[in-house]
């Protein structure tokens, strides 16, 4: 079946340090990945994604490669700043593109 | 593109009464919806995946007759919870997606406190 692990948060880090986000997956087929950004009260927003193996996805200074030998599909930031702290969500979508299964989610505080 | 929009974003209601959420797609035609609902500090869970005109299909564990979904439009669908409890307290969020996309469009989530 599918499912999607991602690191256990808080994840806390001072400003312009570098940020990764484990996540690994499982699924049958050839899921698409992504990552959403939740802030405080709000909804999810897509940070970024990749369709197929080796597709690099980016945004905001956000990067995640989509590793298939591995199942891995990990967010680096090479600098966080205080406006990035909000929850991650590594997410994959199956062959039918009409189920979504995401990861537990990740907390990022960033300090001044 | 691609706005989802979610009405209201906050409700408050007594145990016992119904409570109606709306899910719009202001610029796209969505073929398929989803709800998800979403406890504190947790993951998000699929509830119910509705298409337009067709009836939902929920999730195992999820009561359809208490959450009621109904997707009449390609712009719109409504989750009814029914004689609320105080357990379903919770944070809502739809999503949409079109026939050709891989996609989900999320709204910004209805904030349910049931008294």
């Amino acid at each position: 079946g599918n499912s999607v692990t991602q690191m256990e948060g808080p994840v806390t880090l001072s400003e312009e340090a570098f940020l990764t986000i484990n996540c690994t997956y499982t699924a049958t087929g050839y899921p698409s990945l992504f990552w959403y950004v939740q802030y405080p009260g709000e909804g999810l927003q897509l940070l970024l994604k990749a369709t197929k193996a080796d597709d690099k996805g980016s945004n905001k200074g956000f990067e995640a490669t989509y590793r298939k030998e591995t199942t891995s599909f990990h967010l680096e930031k090479g600098s966080v700043q205080v406006s990035d702290s909000a929850v991650y969500f590594c997410a994959l979508s199956g062959d039918n593109f009409n189920k979504f299964y995401f990861g537990s989610g990740t907390k990022l505080n960033v300090k001044p | 593109g691609a706005v989802v929009s979610q009405h209201p974003s906050r409700v408050i209601c007594k145990s016992g009464t119904s409570v109606k959420i709306e899910c719009r797609s202001l610029d796209f035609q969505a073929t398929t919806m989803f709800w998800y609902r979403q406890f504190p500090k947790q993951s998000l869970m699929l509830m119910a995946t509705s298409n337009e005109g067709s009836k939902a299909t929920y999730e195992q564990g999820v009561e359809k007759d208490k959450f009621l979904i109904n997707h009449a439009s390609l712009t719109l669908s409504t989750l009814t919870v029914t004689s609320a409890h105080p357990e379903d307290s919770s944070f809502y969020i739809c999503s949409a997606s079109t026939a050709t996309s891989y996609e989900q469009f999320f709204g910004p989530g209805t904030r349910l406190t049931v008294l």
